[in-house]
């Protein structure tokens, strides 16, 4: 099993939808968890931390479930602009953030 | 300033080249990075500079050197590269060790590489 996984789509919905992604993670002694976005041909940067209580920015939700070892990211409305490559991070093993391999989003008129 | 610049923004070097990737931030991050990213692929963890001293070397070929003259400059030398070592090289900051700490990392807009 990979440290970290992600479906890596592409996830194609209309502007205004609301799409989600799920992330899952081997290592039960994860502490740290990201979410950043890449858009193409760019640096990774960062979307939002995800903390144990689940968090809120805007249109973005992030969500921690450890039980089940998968966090979560929400979009709301969605925008053209959301389109972009969601790489979800997780400290591993040797305490290292480790990329997931990414999930792409596409946002159509 | 929260920039992390990266030079060359390109580069195209022969197998026999010796070249050098450079990579500055003025936050006083304490901790710097470099990652491999090939297309369509995650960035990949290379080296990890934590207090200006080499903390993590994830097996990486000699080939690849890298080297950090201060808390603000962090270089990556190349020599006798591979095609296959063409990719994106990513360097980022941090202001401590961020898989310790829960920071956040700050990429610089990488080094598209091509070994001809």
């Amino acid at each position: 099993r990979k440290e970290v996984e992600q479906d890596p789509g592409p996830f194609n919905v209309p502007e205004g939808a609301t799409v989600a992604f799920n992330c899952t993670y081997s290592n039960s002694a994860s502490q740290s968890f990201f979410w950043y976005r890449q858009d193409c041909r760019k640096e990774p940067k960062l979307l939002m931390s995800v903390y144990s209580s689940g968090n809120e920015d805007g249109r973005f939700t992030a969500q921690l479930n450890r039980a089940s070892q998968y966090i979560s990211l929400l979009i709301r409305d969605s925008k053209l602009s959301d389109s972009a490559t969601y790489l979800c991070v997780v400290t591993g093993g040797g305490n290292k953030l480790t990329f997931g391999t990414g999930t792409q989003l596409k946002v159509e008129l | 300033d929260t920039e992390v610049t990266q030079t060359p923004k390109h580069l195209v070097m022969g197998m026999t080249n010796k070249k050098s990737l450079k990579c500055e931030q003025h936050m006083g991050h304490r901790a710097m990075y470099w990652y491999k990213q090939k297309a369509k692929k995650p960035p990949e963890l290379m080296f990890v500079y934590s207090y200006e001293k080499l903390s993590i070397n994830e097996s990486v070929p000699s080939r690849f050197s890298p080297e950090c003259p201060n808390s603000s400059l962090l270089n990556l030398h190349l020599h006798a590269l591979q095609p296959e070592d063409s990719a994106l090289y990513l360097c980022a900051s941090s202001p401590a060790p961020a898989a310790a700490t829960n920071e956040k990392l700050f990429f610089g807009s990488g080094t598209q590489l091509s070994v001809l």
